[in-house]
């Protein structure tokens, strides 16, 4: 079966200070790969997606970068954190292409506190 | 342009009761619908979703959702509310293929708050 494991689950980090944030899939290949945020609780905003190794996507402008450096494993990134980058931090995969429906399969996240 | 509306932030339900939570879609051709739940400082978990067939979709946990296409709606339903059903709710439609490679779009959740 499919898992997918975020860590670190909480950080705290001061404003200036790099992020990077790590996420890895197992028991799946040449998945599609993504980056959420999720600010107060609520709505959810893409931030990065990948279709395949060092193929990014950014939807938003944003402080912050994404890599992949193999098939399954997408890295979240910051040379300087902002105090607005503070949120939770969601990363998924879906099967690529039309052999699936487009469902998203979510890790457990990472809080992100930037003081 | 495609969108998900959730028209409710909060719904608040009686133990025991049965719940609706509301969701709205705007797609071209044919959608794939989704909801997932969200407990607090936990990613966010699929519940079911719609693909074709039957309008009536059973997912886990005892929750349904129907599809209506005439009304532009998958409103997730459950017969009998618990208090652990209280968790924030995210209605979801896949983005047609050759686009972003099946995104999802989320509406913005609708925290179920259950009451003993």
């Amino acid at each position: 079966s499919q898992t997918i494991h975020q860590w670190p689950a909480t950080l705290v980090q001061p404003v200036g200070s790099p992020l990077s944030l790590e996420c890895t899939v197992e028991g799946t290949s040449n998945p599609n790969l993504y980056w959420y945020r999720q600010a107060a609780g609520r709505g959810l905003q893409l931030l990065f997606y990948s279709v395949g190794i060092g193929q990014i996507s950014s939807e938003v402008p944003q402080n912050l970068s994404a890599s992949r450096p193999q098939d399954r494993q997408f890295i979240l990134s910051s040379k300087k954190l902002l105090l607005s980058d503070s949120g939770f931090y969601l990363c998924a995969w879906s099967v690529r292409g039309n052999r699936g429906t487009g469902e998203l399969f979510f890790g457990e996240g990472s809080r992100l506190t930037v003081l | 342009a495609q969108s998900v509306a959730q028209p409710e932030d909060q719904v608040n339900v009686a133990e025991g009761n049965p719940l609706t939570v509301k969701c709205t879609y705007s797609v071209s051709g044919n959608p794939y619908l989704f909801w997932y739940v969200q407990y607090p400082n936990r990613g966010l978990q699929f519940l079911l979703k719609y693909i074709t067939g039957d309008n009536l979709v059973k997912g886990s946990y005892g929750f349904e959702a129907e599809f209506n296409k005439s009304q532009t709606s998958f409103h997730l339903k459950k017969p009998s509310a618990l208090v652990s059903d209280s968790a924030l709710y995210f209605c979801a439609v896949s983005r047609p293929y050759g686009g972003s490679q099946g995104n999802l779009i989320f509406g913005k959740g609708t925290k179920l708050s259950v009451k003993p």
